[in-house]
């Protein structure tokens, strides 16, 4: 299995331009989950998803956006990028909300 | 003050040492994870436990629910075992979602 894949690895980005980070898993999981991770700071969630057609803001959603239009899929939108979003970020997905986690290999983001 | 807090930041070790990375919380938990985070930058969950002990291979986690602590152990250290060890707990109030440390890099010399 493939477990949660994740595109790209590395981006750089200008300030004011938009991408989207593509986040797929093949192990039928219900939950979805967007993090961003800091230099010396613990996972911040995004947004999460509990289902197909359903998603919800995490902690620190502002400057984000995401669908989740099948199970397998939840790409994460940035528009117009700024240097404050700069960080690493990861997909994860569960079975349900008691399980552990499976985590995608991670994005490298700079904003510049 | 973060809601979980992990000791040391830094650690490091010599191949064959045995290990002890902790964690503290102040929330109230319903379940408590152990992830690696390798130098390549890709997560793996170690364990995930609510009560006692777990182990796997050279691997042993512990959490004491009364005092809001857990501790993962590390038997025989080799230098693979280098790498960011994070605790992350699920809060029991109701919100899905996993409230982290911010991580634990330990290095294991040969």
């Amino acid at each position: 299995n493939a477990g949660v894949t994740q595109t790209p690895k590395f981006r750089i980005l200008k300030i004011g331009q938009s991408m989207t980070l593509q986040c797929t898993q093949d192990m039928n999981h219900n939950y979805m989950y967007w993090y961003r991770q800091d230099p010396g700071m613990g996972l911040k969630l995004i947004y999460y998803s509990v289902g197909a057609g359903i998603t919800d803001k995490g902690e620190v959603p502002n400057g984000y956006n995401v669908s989740r239009s099948t199970t397998e899929d939840f790409p994460l939108r940035l528009e117009l990028a700024a240097p404050s979003q700069t960080s690493v970020y990861f997909c994860a997905s569960s079975y349900d909300r008691a399980d552990g986690y499976t985590f995608g290999s991670g994005t490298r983001l700079t904003v510049v | 003050k973060n809601e979980v807090e992990q000791s040391p930041q830094n650690l490091t070790a010599q191949e064959g040492e045995f290990i002890t990375i902790n964690c503290s919380y102040s929330v109230g938990i319903s379940a408590l994870h152990w992830l690696q985070q390798h130098p390549g930058g890709g997560i793996v969950s170690l364990f995930m436990l609510s009560s006692g002990k777990k182990k796997h291979g050279r691997l042993i986690a512990t959490i004491n629910i009364q005092e809001k602590h857990s501790s993962l152990h590390i038997t025989a250290s080799h230098p693979r075992d280098s790498a960011v060890y994070i605790c992350a707990v699920r809060s029991s109030g109701g919100y899905n979602k996993l409230i982290f440390g911010a991580g634990t890099r330990l290095a294991v010399h040969p």
